[in-house]
C-alpha cells in the first residue's frame, strides 16, 4: 500500500530564514505533486513533478523529485509571513490516476 | 469563477440524518474525485469518476455512502444514517484526463463541504 510521510508536521519559522519540508513515499511513482492549504480554504496546486531529478521552483518556493530515494523537498528561501499555511505533497500510485495519497501535511507558521 | 465548486460549504446535521452535497466540476474536466479531510491530516481518497462512469471507490466508502454523476458534469455524495464520525470537510477535485495527452493527472480542489454531525 502507497504511504507517504512528510516532516515535519507542524514548523515555526522567522521571517528571513531558510528550511526544508521533506516527502517521502513507499512506493515507485514518478509523478509527486504539492499543494498549498490556507486554514479554511481548499487546496492550491503548486507544483506537479514528473521526473527523477525534476526541480521547479515558483519565487520562495522550490520543489524537487528523486525518484531513486523516493523523496522529495519543498525548501523554502527567506520565508515571508504571507507563505504561513499546510503544506502537502501527494503522490499518484504508479500507473493509476485515481490512486492519489497525501501526506499528513505540513503546517508552516512564519513569524515576523 | 470557473473553478471547482461544492454546496452546501457547511452542514450541521443530526445523528441518523440523511445529507447530500454537490459538487461542480471544472467544465471541460472528465474526471471528478471525492476526498475526505479531517483536521490535521490529508485529504483521504473515497471515489472518482470519468465522465458518469463510477471507477473506483475506497475501503473507507462504506455502504452508507453513495456518489452519482449521472451525466457527467456535477456530482453529488449522500451519506445515509449519519454518524457522528462522519464529520470531516468533503473535497471534491477534477482534472482532465485524454488519451495521449498529460502523462499526469493534476486536480483541482473546490472549497469543500464541512459536515458536523451532532
Amino acid at each position: 500500500e502507497l504511504k507517504v510521510e512528510q516532516n515535519p508536521l507542524f514548523l515555526s519559522m522567522q521571517e528571513g530564514k531558510n528550511y526544508t519540508i521533506y516527502c517521502n513515499y513507499s512506493t515507485t511513482s514518478d509523478r509527486l505533486y504539492w499543494y498549498r492549504q490556507d486554514p479554511g480554504k481548499s487546496l492550491e496546486s503548486l507544483f506537479v513533478l514528473l521526473s527523477n531529478g525534476a526541480v521547479k521552483q515558483e519565487g520562495r518556493l522550490m520543489a524537487s523529485l528523486d525518484t531513486k530515494a523516493r523523496l522529495s523537498t519543498l525548501h523554502i528561501t527567506a520565508a515571508v509571513h504571507d507563505l504561513s499555511a499546510t503544506y502537502f505533497c501527494a503522490v499518484d500510485g504508479k500507473g493509476r490516476n485515481n490512486d492519489m495519497r497525501f501526506g499528513a501535511g505540513t503546517r508552516l507558521t512564519v513569524k515576523p | 469563477d470557473t473553478g471547482v465548486s461544492q454546496n452546501p460549504r457547511h452542514k450541521i446535521t443530526k445523528r441518523g440524518q440523511n445529507v447530500t452535497f454537490r459538487c461542480d466540476p471544472i467544465s471541460e474536466h472528465n474526471r471528478l474525485y471525492w476526498y475526505r479531510q479531517t483536521l490535521g491530516q490529508g485529504p483521504e481518497f473515497l471515489t472518482y469518476f470519468q465522465n458518469e462512469a463510477q471507477l473506483e471507490k475506497s475501503r473507507l466508502l462504506s455502504d452508507r455512502f453513495s456518489a452519482e454523476r449521472p451525466k457527467g458534469s456535477f456530482s453529488t455524495l449522500e451519506i445515509q444514517r449519519t454518524e457522528q464520525g462522519d464529520s470531516a470537510m468533503y473535497l471534491c477535485a477534477s482534472s482532465l484526463s485524454i488519451a495521449g495527452g498529460l502523462p499526469y493527472n493534476e486536480q483541482f480542489f473546490g472549497p469543500g463541504t464541512r459536515l458536523t454531525v451532532l
